[in-house]
């Protein structure tokens, strides 16, 4: 248990449904991240919330929602999502939002995501 | 040019071996470098961070080199528990950049 915890860990969804991906942190953190790993690609940033406020949109489709309800909760909302949409999506959080982010990144388990 | 440039590997080595990745990176302005463990499906953990003096921890070692824009990890008597995917971390004001990976493989 990394201290991130996302729900669900699989889902598989028609391209017409409506899906939500949860993401909880008990670690007092002020940053939070949405990535999209695909297979043998490198990390995809997707949005960043920063004492949830969104600070970054990596000029990710609107068909992908993310929302920061507060501080230790983010959601990734899915809709009319394509094939290609499939991947593993990655939470993050860091204590702040900054240049050594990286190095306190504790990512959540993920959720694999299979779009039918 | 990709932001950052890993080979994918795989690299199969025998326990006990010694084995490095190296890393390169496009953007001259980039301020903190990390190593990433990540096992099969699994989520990324952070192994090291890469100073630029170099740094060791146990059997690892991280170089930075700013000139040539590279930094490399080595791993030294190679453990089963080795086997995984290593992942080059790359910030530069905040646009963190991931490289895609290199897959090792610690055989018997």
């Amino acid at each position: 248990e990394t201290g991130v915890t996302q729900t669900p860990r699989h889902l598989v969804m028609g391209m017409t449904n409506k899906k939500s991906l949860k993401c909880e942190q008990h670690l007092g953190h002020n940053a939070m991240y949405w990535y999209k790993q695909s297979a043998k690609k490198p990390l995809e940033l997707m949005f960043v919330y920063s004492l949830e406020e969104r600070v970054e949109n990596n000029s990710v489709p609107s068909r992908f929602s993310p929302e920061c309800p507060n501080s230790s909760h983010l959601f990734l909302h899915l809709h009319t999502l394509q094939p290609e949409d499939s991947a593993l999506y990655l939470c993050a959080s860091s204590q702040q939002y900054s240049g050594m982010a990286a190095g306190g990144y504790t990512f959540g388990s993920g959720t694999r995501l299979t779009v039918v | 040019r990709k932001e950052v440039e890993q080979d994918p590997g795989p690299f199969n080595v025998p326990e006990g071996a010694t084995v490095a990745f190296n890393c390169t990176y496009s953007n001259s302005a980039s301020q903190s470098f990390f190593w990433y463990r990540q096992d099969c499906r699994k989520e990324p953990k952070l192994l090291m961070s890469v100073y630029s003096s170099g740094n060791e921890d146990g059997r690892f070692t991280a170089q930075l080199n700013r000139a040539s824009q590279y930094i490399s990890l080595l791993i030294r008597d190679s453990k089963l528990s080795d086997s995984a995917t290593y992942l080059c971390v790359v910030n530069a004001n905040n646009d963190m950049r991931f490289g895609a990976g290199t897959r090792l493989t610690v055989k018997p």
